[in-house]
């Protein structure tokens, strides 16, 4: 039962360097979301899919990019990491919009 | 801005006692969710109240919901070590996509 999965769960980069988070489901779920948690600020929506091929902005989508080319995956991609985007990056998915979400276990990544 | 709002930001009990916590948003919903999140883990679902009901109960929890008031509270009863965690409140603005508030953490003493 691997649900969602996240690679990697660490990563350090450098200001200015690019990189690709790669979430997995197998659960054959239509939706599927990248959010990021930093403290205080809770859960912030980057952006989200609403079924394969198709992508749109959440509420922070600045500095990243996605792509949905097969139904079981979503990449969330920095092109020229900052500093400001280093944050736990949680992956989730659901087979409604406004139903449970299941989430992975995170991907940290720091920024220097 | 952040839909849900919960309160307290922190709480922290004995093991056995009862634990709530409350969740505020501002715009009508479809449903509201409670999730909790254990230290660096990811977040997982715990209970789904829709817009029409009024109170919902799984095992040891226990959520209500207020459409007038815009609130939520969820109830941990005779908790334990175990259930010490962070508890997120999500809405469902109509069609739109989930919305987490910031979260309350909770500390349960053996």
């Amino acid at each position: 039962n691997a649900g969602v999965t996240q690679t990697p769960k660490f990563r350090v980069l450098k200001t200015g360097q690019s990189m690709t988070l790669l979430c997995a489901q197998d659960m054959n779920h239509e939706y599927m979301y990248w959010y990021r948690q930093d403290p205080g600020m809770g859960l912030r929506l980057i952006h989200y899919s609403v079924g394969e091929g198709t992508t749109a902005k959440g509420e922070v989508p600045d500095g990243y990019n996605v792509s949905r080319l097969k139904k079981q995956n979503f990449l969330l991609g920095l092109e020229s990491a900052a500093p400001s985007q280093t944050s736990v990056y949680f992956c989730a998915s659901s087979d409604d919009m406004t139903g449970e979400l299941f989430f992975g276990e995170g991907s940290r990544l720091t920024v220097l | 801005s952040q839909q849900g709002e919960e309160d307290p930001q922190a709480l922290s009990i004995q093991e056995g006692e009862n634990a709530t916590m409350n969740c505020s948003y501002k715009t009508s919903i479809n449903n509201l969710q409670w999730y909790r999140q254990n230290s660096g883990r990811g977040l997982v679902h715990l209970i789904l109240i829709r817009s029409n009901e009024r109170e919902k109960h799984s095992g040891r929890l226990r959520v209500t919901l207020d459409t007038s008031k815009k609130s939520s509270s969820l109830l941990i009863t005779a908790s334990r070590a175990a259930d010490t965690a962070s508890y997120f409140c999500a809405t469902a603005p109509g069609a739109g996509k989930l919305i987490f508030g910031q979260g309350t953490t909770l500390q349960v003493k053996p």
